[in-house]
């Protein structure tokens, strides 16, 4: 199954914004949004914000979800040394009955 | 407070079946779909296999499909994967997952000679 195109990697510095992407397609991202999962070295992945811009409790207000078209963004203002993980974006895909992810985007805070 | 813990990884040759389990507790089990993800050494997230809550739902990526099979079972709270045929690129940490949101910590497969 084709997955979701994200950059391999962003690096920002501390207290910087970064903005992560996430583009798929009409079955998917356009469809029903995405999902943003951040895993961290050695640890399962954890969700940060589903459908768009439902952040689960818990989760930073620094983190904030969007959709535009078939390209979801994950935008994390002031950013903090815990900050540096890899992040993934998955949605449902109704045309193959999957889900799919990205390949995920290595955040570094510089 | 949502749990979900895998067991059944381990060393497997090619060609052999292994059954991984994961027990669920915290949440009404039987109102949500589960997942399998896997994720191979330094790799990415890899959907592995869904499964509707009620059990006749499931789906498959087509790099599984035929070889592995999902089934739960409501009473027990507990999701599984049958594993048959292996092969080398199985090899991966394969996490349950509640939907999307609920991660367990994953159970490493290896599939070697």
């Amino acid at each position: 199954q084709a997955g979701l195109t994200q950059p391999p990697s962003v690096s920002k510095g501390l207290g910087q914004t970064a903005t992560l992407t996430c583009t798929g397609n009409s079955n998917n991202v356009g469809n029903q949004g995405a999902a943003w999962l951040q895993q961290h070295q050695g640890h399962p992945p954890k969700l940060l914000s589903y459908r768009n811009n439902n952040r689960p409790s818990g989760i930073s207000e620094r983190l904030s979800a969007s959709r535009s078209g078939n390209t979801a963004s994950l935008t994390i203002t002031g950013l903090q040394p815990e900050d540096e993980a890899d992040y993934y974006c998955s949605a449902w895909d109704s045309s193959l009955s999957a889900w799919v992810f990205g390949g995920g985007t290595k955040l570094t805070v510089l | 407070e949502v749990q979900l813990v895998e067991s059944g990884g381990g060393l497997a040759q090619p060609g052999v079946s292994l059954r991984l389990s994961c027990a669920a507790s915290g949440f009404a089990f039987s109102s949500y779909s589960m997942n399998w993800v896997r994720q191979a050494p330094g790799k990415g997230l890899e959907w592995v296999s869904s499964i509707g809550g009620g059990g006749s739902s499931k789906y498959y990526a087509d790099s599984v499909k035929g070889r592995f099979t999902i089934s739960r079972d409501n009473a027990k709270n507990s999701l599984y994967l049958q594993m048959n045929s292996l092969r080398g690129e199985d090899t991966a940490v394969y996490y349950c997952a509640r939907s999307i949101d609920y991660w367990g910590q994953g159970t490493l497969v290896t599939v070697s000679s």
